[in-house]
């Protein structure tokens, strides 16, 4: 089974920082990699798919990159409602795994 | 709207069984990969089970043998029925959709299964 290991799991910030989580899969999944941000008591939200695209009325200040077996997601400026609970997942069309980092929490400094 | 609405969660006893409902609205389930997501207390996201559009299904090492995941596409609903309950089993339950290559666009609000004596 492919692991995933997300870092750091938790993240002291300030609004406008630059923030960047990072998630390295076991073994190579090409670019099959979603982000999702959860707040307390809500479901996930798609932030990014296919490891790089912007999920339609996400704000651009939100990006992903990488491919094989690292992966990151930048936050450009960190804003208010961006305090949360970050998540990576592999996932692949041709294979029903899927697999959940831990989660990176971002808090505030 | 597209929408997902879980049901059927609840306190059950070790060993006993429950039946989770998802309803969709917006899409058909049935032209779609529809997955079961779950949340222990405090804890990650654990990808629990999938359906593919042309009904096979999959899941987790944690509970294959113990949950069947299936659909009924006149209610355009899912389905996931737990047997053989466990305290590890303890979580919120969200069914997503996973839209091709899109990752899971859309989430219910979760139900809440607890398993204790």
């Amino acid at each position: 089974d492919i692991q995933m290991t997300q870092s750091p799991s938790t993240l002291s910030a300030s609004v406008g920082d630059r923030v960047t989580i990072t998630c390295r899969a076991s073994q190579s999944i090409s670019s099959w990699l979603a982000w999702y941000q959860q707040k307390p008591g809500k479901a996930p939200k798609l932030l990014i798919y296919r490891a790089s695209s912007l999920e339609s009325g996400v704000p651009s200040r939100f990006s992903g990159s990488g491919s094989g077996t690292e992966f990151t997601l930048t936050i450009s400026s960190l804003q208010p409602d961006d305090f949360a609970t970050y998540y990576c997942q592999q996932y692949n069309s041709y294979s029903p795994q899927n697999t959940f980092g831990g989660g990176t929490k971002v808090e505030i400094k | 709207e597209v929408q997902l609405v879980e049901s059927g969660g609840g306190l059950i006893q070790p060993g006993g069984s429950l039946r989770l409902s998802c309803a969709a609205s917006g899409f058909i389930v049935s032209r779609k990969y529809m997955n079961w997501v779950r949340q222990a207390p405090g804890k990650g996201l654990e990808w629990v089970a999938v359906i593919y559009s042309g009904g096979s299904t999959y899941y987790a090492d944690s509970v294959k043998g113990r949950f069947t995941f299936s659909r009924d596409n006149s209610k355009n609903t899912l389905y996931l029925q737990m047997n053989s309950l466990r305290a590890e089993d303890t979580a919120v339950y969200y069914c997503a959709r996973a839209d091709g290559d899109h990752g899971m666009d859309v989430w219910g609000q979760g139900t809440t299964v607890t398993v204790s004596s």
